[in-house]
C-alpha cells in the first residue's frame, strides 16, 4: 500500500530552526509537496521538490532523498506565526496526491 | 497569483436539506479541480477530481448521488451535498490546478468550507 509517515507533533521555541521528516512508499514518485495549514484554514502551498537536494525559498526549505523515500523541511529563526500543521504530499504515478495526516508545529516564546 | 476562492465560508443546514458549495479559480483557468473533506486533527481525504466539462471521477466510498459534482467551466467548480446528515458535517476544501505553470501538478486551495448539519 502507500503510505506517508510524519511525526504528529513537535515543539520548537521561537527563534530556533526546526526540521520536520517525511518518508514515504508510494506506486511511483513524481513529486513531493509540502503545504501549512493553519487551524481552521485550507493548506497552503510551501514547496516542490522532484528531484534528489535541498530547495531554499526564505526561511523554509525542502529536501529530498528519493532513494530513500525521504524529505524534510527545514524552518529557520521560527516565528510564533509558523505554528500551523505541515502536510507532505507525495504525487504517485498516475498523478495522484497521497496526503500526510501532518505534523503539528507548537511555537514556544 | 493562482487564487481560489469558496463560498460559502460557514453554513448550517437542517437535517435533509441541500447545500451548493461552490469553488472558483479567480486568476486563472483550472481544467481540474479537485474537493476535499478534513475531519478535526485529520488529513485531507479526497473525494472527486472534476474535470472542466466531464462528469467528476470519485473515489472509492464516496457516494455520487449525495455528494453532487458540477464543473461547468474553467473557473467553475460546486459540490452539492444532498440530504445532508449530521454524519455530513465536516470541513470541505477545494483545490485547483494550474493548467499552466511550475510546477503543474501544485494544487492550490480554497479557503474551505465548514458545514454543520443539525
Amino acid at each position: 500500500g502507500q503510505n506517508i509517515d510524519q511525526p504528529t507533533e513537535m515543539t520548537a521555541t521561537e527563534g530556533a530552526i526546526v526540521q520536520i521528516n517525511c518518508t514515504y512508499q508510494t506506486s511511483g514518485f513524481n513529486g513531493l509537496f509540502w503545504y501549512q495549514q493553519h487551524a481552521g484554514e485550507a493548506p497552503t502551498f510551501l514547496s516542490y521538490n522532484v528531484l534528489d537536494g535541498l530547495e531554499e525559498k526564505g526561511r523554509f526549505s525542502s529536501f529530498l532523498s528519493r532513494s530513500k523515500g525521504y524529505s524534510y523541511l527545514l524552518l529557520k529563526e521560527l516565528q510564533m506565526k509558523d505554528s500551523a500543521s505541515y502536510l507532505c504530499a507525495v504525487m504517485d504515478s498516475n498523478y495522484q496526491l497521497i496526503w500526510g495526516a501532518g505534523t503539528k508545529l507548537i511555537i514556544k516564546p | 497569483g493562482a487564487v481560489v476562492s469558496q463560498h460559502p465560508s460557514r453554513v448550517i443546514c437542517k437535517s435533509g436539506t441541500s447545500v451548493k458549495i461552490e469553488c472558483r479559480s479567480l486568476d486563472f483557468q483550472a481544467t481540474t479541480m479537485f474537493w476535499y473533506r478534513q475531519f478535526p486533527k485529520k488529513s485531507l481525504m479526497l473525494m472527486a477530481t472534476s474535470n472542466e466539462g466531464s462528469k467528476a471521477t470519485y473515489e472509492q466510498g464516496v457516494e455520487k448521488d449525495k455528494f453532487l459534482i458540477n464543473h461547468a467551466s474553467l473557473t467553475l467548480s460546486t459540490l452539492t451535498v444532498t440530504s445532508a446528515h449530521p454524519e455530513d458535517s465536516s470541513f470541505y476544501i477545494c483545490s485547483a490546478k494550474l493548467a499552466e505553470g511550475v510546477p503543474q501538478e501544485t494544487q492550490y486551495f480554497g479557503p474551505g468550507t465548514r458545514l454543520l448539519v443539525l
